[in-house]
């Protein structure tokens, strides 16, 4: 069965520092994996996604990905963080096997600091 | 609508009460998830519909909790005899099949039983 992990329950980041936020996955073939943000008392967005293709894939926000099949990794990264960026993340991978169901991670807490 | 609705948005009942949820799916999506939300905290899967296989109900937490999708659109979530621990965000989010996966998320139906 496929499943998704992000090892960190929180980030902080000083305002203007790079920032990653960590996901590893296991499949079964091809994974399809997913970034998903929730803002303070808002619903879940989709920031981006990895199919196929350039494993760097750049998503809303100024957000990027980079996808790393040897390391069975998809971290989410950004340049340059703002403290609008803080939230909560959710790496998810789509389960081929299991009917296309869309797994998700329990979540990252993102904190930028001023 | 365009996007995915849930009603109501907020719901205060007293312990022991049974509670209906609804969420409207976009039009055409096949695919409907239920997720609950404590206090900001990672995504607990209840049930996913997808089309017209059997719905995966392997995350619904008691027999209280039992979901149902009316003509492949309308999902109605509900839990009989309420608990305080039922007190959460319920999120519905759906998505069409036959793409690359990419949920829609409504905002949600904060759920306190007192």
């Amino acid at each position: 069965a496929q499943s998704v992990a992000q090892p960190e329950d929180q980030v902080n980041v000083a305002e203007g520092n790079p920032l990653t936020v960590k996901c590893t996955y296991s499949v079964s073939g091809n994974p399809y994996l997913f970034w998903y943000v929730q803002y303070p008392n808002r619903g879940l967005q989709f920031l981006l996604k990895y199919i196929t293709g350039d494993n760097l894939v750049k998503g809303s926000y100024g957000f990027e990905a980079e996808f790393n099949k040897s390391q069975t990794s998809f971290h989410l990264k950004k340049p340059s963080a703002l403290v609008s960026d803080s939230a909560l993340y959710f790496c998810a991978v789509r389960d081929l096997n299991r009917d296309d169901k869309i797994i998700f991670g329990k979540g990252t807490r993102l904190h930028i600091l001023p | 609508g365009a996007g995915v609705s849930q009603s109501p948005s907020n719901k205060v009942t007293e312990k022991g009460k049974d509670v209906e949820l609804r969420c409207d799916p976009i039009s055409g999506h096949t695919a409907l998830y239920w997720y609950r939300q404590s206090l900001g905290q990672g995504l607990e899967f209840l049930i996913y519909f997808q089309g017209n296989s059997a719905p995966d109900k392997s995350g619904l937490p008691s027999d209280r909790f039992s979901a149902e999708r009316t003509g492949g659109s309308v999902s109605t979530l509900t839990i009989q005899r309420t608990q305080q621990e039922d007190s959460a965000v319920y999120l519905c989010a759906s998505s069409f099949r036959r793409d690359t996966g990419e949920l829609f998320f409504g905002e949600g139906s904060r759920l306190t039983v007192l």
